[in-house]
């Protein structure tokens, strides 16, 4: 089936730096979704990307819907210690069809 | 208050066994979804349903039969239940096709 690079698979980094993270795909997608999972918890909606060259803040966080409507990526200014987790991608075609996740990014953040 | 609730969050069972998941949403959505998450954290579909009409089934085994006896539950029975299908799965909900999804926290199924 369908799938996303996700990159990087993991990274650790220390409170207050800045991270970057993206997908891409083989494919078009007309919705990009960023989710944050913690441990023990579903994925909760962090930001959702409906246009191409969209790009979105929530807080600290920004994303953006590439151009060729292939990739999307995430960055995560200031970094803070409850920003650990598993961040996915989602890429979405219409509403009949799979929302495809990415493999995460694994983000450890050190005090 | 919870959007989207799963009972039970943890299931141990033996191999062959018959159980089922419950998922209720208190959102108003007219779309529920079930997503398996592997051992490695993939997330894939499994059903989405809308209007309680059944849209999207990704080659799950007929062993796995959902049932949405309204818009606001989905839930989702496995039949003779298999080694393999040990995994946390997920339930979700939108307001509609198009719109993002909000998830359950999980359940976590474990085949012994």
């Amino acid at each position: 089936g369908q799938q996303l690079n996700q990159s990087p698979q993991s990274m650790f980094i220390q409170e207050g730096e800045d991270v970057s993270m993206n997908c891409t795909s083989s494919s078009i997608f007309n919705t990009w979704l960023w989710y944050k999972q913690d441990p023990g918890e579903g994925p909760v909606l962090l930001i959702a990307l409906y246009k191409a060259g969209e790009l979105t803040s929530n807080g600290r966080l920004t994303a953006q819907f590439g151009i060729t409507r292939k990739d999307s990526f995430l960055n995560i200014s200031a970094s803070i210690p409850s920003d650990v987790g598993i961040y996915f991608c989602a890429g979405q075609l219409s509403g009949n069809t799979p929302l495809v996740f990415g493999k995460g990014t694994r983000l450890s953040v050190i005090a | 208050d919870t959007a989207v609730s799963q009972t039970p969050k943890y299931l141990v069972t033996q191999m062959g066994n018959d159980k089922s998941i419950k998922c209720e949403q208190n959102l108003g959505h007219d779309t529920m979804y079930w997503y398996k998450q592997d051992s490695k954290k993939f997330l894939k579909i499994m059903f989405s349903y809308n209007n309680k009409e059944l849209i999207i089934n990704e080659t799950v085994p007929n062993r796995f039969s959902p049932k949405s006896p309204d818009k606001a539950h989905l839930n989702l029975h496995i039949n003779s239940l298999e080694l393999g299908d040990s995994a946390v799965y997920f339930c979700a909900s939108s307001q509609d096709l198009d719109a993002p999804q909000h998830f359950g926290d999980g359940t976590r199924l474990s085949i012994l």
